[in-house]
């Protein structure tokens, strides 16, 4: 089934810092989706992307899709103490005829920000 | 608006019990999932539905796990019997209707079951 990579699986950074966080899929993919999940609480949908090389801004946090849509990023420009949590890759495929947008998240990548 | 409900927030079992879940999605929200999370890992999806009917499980333990969603609108899942590895936080999330542009789900609370 779809597997979805993501890089790296902890990040410590100290506050004001850059923190970027990768994932990466073996297969096309037809969309691509962000969560931000805090300690102790449930994911939160950030961003969408759908087309090739999109590229989409929220504040400081920057994200890409690949070329290929086999690959995005998440950028965060001057961390703060507030971005704290785990942050997940979704990717939905339309391989093997499926078309409800079912998601697979990556692994997560752990952002310790520290004062 | 209020957001995706479920009860109960914690539960503790002993191998082979049963358990039950229950989910309240948004309110008009056609499309509920429910993801379980292993610690230290991201959500996996066991059963998606839109309306009532099912549209993906093929990550569902079908021997022993369960799910439905009468009416269309709140949803049951159900562990029968429960084993040591199904110690995980059990996430419901909805969105709006399936759409290929903008599918925004929102997750709730989770309930966290420990199997003893």
């Amino acid at each position: 089934g779809q597997q979805v990579m993501q890089i790296p699986q902890y990040q410590h950074v100290q506050e004001g810092e850059d923190f970027t966080t990768y994932c990466n899929s073996s297969t096309t993919l037809s969309n691509i989706q962000w969560y931000k999940q805090r300690p102790g609480g449930h994911p939160v949908f950030l961003i969408q992307l759908v087309k090739s090389g999109e590229v989409k801004k929220q504040k400081r946090l920057t994200f890409q899709f690949g070329e290929a849509k086999k690959n995005s990023s998440l950028h965060i420009t001057a961390t703060q103490t507030t971005d704290v949590g785990t942050y997940f890759c979704a990717a939905a495929s339309n391989a093997g005829g499926t078309s409800y947008g079912k998601l697979t998240f990556g692994q997560g990548t752990i952002l310790t920000v520290h004062p | 608006e209020a957001g995706v409900a479920q009860s109960p927030r914690y539960k503790i079992i002993e191998k082979r019990q049963s358990v039950a879940f229950w989910c309240n999605p948004i309110s008009g929200h056609a499309t509920l999932y429910w993801y379980q999370q292993i610690l230290g890992q991201g959500p996996k999806l066991l059963i998606q539905f839109q309306n009532n009917g099912v549209v993906d499980d093929s990550q569902l333990p079908k021997d022993r796990f369960s799910a439905e969603r009468l009416k269309g609108v709140d949803s049951t899942l159900k562990i029968q019997p429960a084993k040591l590895e199904d110690s995980a936080v059990y996430l419901c999330a909805s969105s709006l209707e399936w759409n290929p542009t903008y599918n925004e789900q929102f997750f709730g609370p989770g309930t966290r079951l420990t199997v003893l």
